[in-house]
């Protein structure tokens, strides 16, 4: 079973500074057709989760531009360039290559 | 619109069943694949079922195989979640997804308990 890394898993930002989340898997998501299935979703508290970016680096409809994400074969990052207030809760990666599989997720808090 | 509506959770003793369904509305339901996905009290997401446009292919997490079955009706444009010999540590929030190669489209979970 393919196993997603998460780091931090705590991140308190000041306002306006940028953040960054890796993620790691235990084998490359690159797929028989040569994309990679890698995906980031936010989950405020009390709320469902969101798509943020879809295949390592494309962002879902409505997502701020703020957010980026990159990477490839088994390292990948979320960046947010600023933070916004709205921007805290938990970030989740997500690997659809081999069946599906989670990252323990990462607390963004604002200091 | 995109939506999913669960329902059917509730609270349930260990080794008892329960249904859940999920209603999509908002776009061709027949012509994507869906998932269930579950978040126990306080931890992560967990991928718990996913299921093919026509049901050929159904897949589940190793945690629940052989007591939880996924089905859905694209008539009645359905989803839903057999769960039969409930433990304790399937209490959970449960999500239904919708599959465009990515998780796309969350509904607004069913709660299940399982507790004596």
């Amino acid at each position: 079973d393919v196993v997603m890394t998460q780091s931090p898993l705590s991140l308190a930002v000041t306002l306006g500074q940028p953040a960054s989340i890796s993620c790691m898997s235990s084998q490359s998501l690159v797929y028989s057709d040569g994309i990679t299935y890698l995906n980031w979703f936010h989950q405020r508290p009390g709320q469902s989760p969101r798509l943020l970016i879809y295949k390592v680096s494309n962002r879902d409809s409505g997502v701020p531009d703020r957010f980026s994400g990159s990477g490839s074969g088994t390292d990948f990052t979320l960046k947010i360039s600023r933070v916004e207030a709205e921007d805290v809760g938990i970030y989740y990666c997500m690997q659809a290559t081999h069946s599906w599989t989670f990252g323990q997720g990462t607390k963004v808090e604002v200091k | 619109e995109v939506q999913l509506v669960e329902s059917g959770g509730g609270l349930v003793k260990p080794g008892g069943s329960l249904r859940l369904s999920c209603a999509a509305s908002g776009f061709t339901f027949s012509t994507y694949s869906m998932n269930w996905v579950r978040q126990a009290p306080g931890k992560g997401l967990e991928w718990v079922s996913s299921i093919s446009t026509n049901s050929q292919y159904k897949y589940y997490a190793d945690s629940v195989k052989g007591r939880l079955t996924i089905s859905r009706d694209n008539a009645r444009n359905s989803l839903y979640l057999q769960m039969n010999s409930l433990r304790a540590e399937d209490t959970a929030v449960y999500y239904c997804v919708r599959d465009s190669s990515y998780f796309d489209y969350w509904g607004q979970g069913a709660r299940v308990t399982v507790s004596s």
